[in-house]
């Protein structure tokens, strides 16, 4: 299947830095990536999709300014969380969607999630 | 918009037993519904998925099967492992975005 890599895949930071996330299609071009954050125990709350080109679409409550998305090819999208604070801690997973791959059909191949504590 | 139900949050079983995992969903022009495995520290990766033109689809110990009149499809593992817990998470099309079920904390007792 397709791989997605994500890097890094853990990161700790001081508070007030800022943290950038690499997510990568290695194998095929994505028009379309996913962000996703996770709480423990919990599912996948989209955050933003990014596509190839153009500003990222980001889901209500999400702050944009926060988490700043760039897609400026179709192979690697990059997450920034800007001036991080503790409550930023969590898993951030990146989807991607293949150029080839139906738009209906919601088939995503995922990277392997990046952990991020913020002290 | 689409809107997807997953039960049970937590399934325990033991080892070589049959565990299986239910979701609903709102939208009935859905037409593609995928299940994920996340393992601990780990992102979802696909195990199975199902179209809407076919009832069922087998790979393995895994199968899925789709209800399209009741709008509900289901995940099936024969025979678990150890190595199948895990935590399991069913998917349906929401326009361009993927919907996600709550997920299902699987346990398989050795």
């Amino acid at each position: 299947g397709a791989v997605v890599s994500q890097h890094p895949s853990w990161v700790i930071c001081k508070s007030g830095t800022s943290v950038k996330i690499e997510c990568r299609s290695l194998d095929f071009q994505a028009t379309t990536m996913f962000w996703y954050r996770q709480f423990p125990k919990q599912s996948l709350m989209l955050m933003a999709t990014s596509n190839e080109g153009s500003k990222a679409t980001y889901e209500q409550g999400v702050e944009k300014d926060k988490f700043l998305i760039n897609h400026a090819s179709l192979t690697l999208s990059t997450l920034t969380v800007t001036s991080a604070h503790p409550e930023d801690s969590s898993f951030y997973i990146c989807s991607a969607r293949s150029l080839a791959g139906d738009l209906n059909t919601g088939e995503l191949f995922f990277g392997e999630g990046s952990r991020l504590t913020v002290l | 918009g689409e809107n997807v139900e997953q039960h049970p949050s937590t399934l325990s079983v033991q080892e070589g037993d049959s565990a299986v995992i239910k979701c609903t969903y709102s939208d009935s022009a859905s037409n593609y519904f995928p299940w994920y495995k996340q393992e601990l520290g780990k992102g979802p990766q696909l195990i199975i998925d199902i179209r809407s033109n076919v009832g069922e689809k087998k790979d393995q110990r895994i199968a899925v099967t789709l209800n399209k009149t009741a709008k509900h499809f289901s995940l099936h593992i024969t025979e678990t492992q150890p190595e199948d817990s895990a935590v399991y998470f069913c998917a349906a099309p929401g326009g361009f975005k993927t919907i996600f079920g709550a997920g299902t904390r699987l346990f398989v007792k050795a």
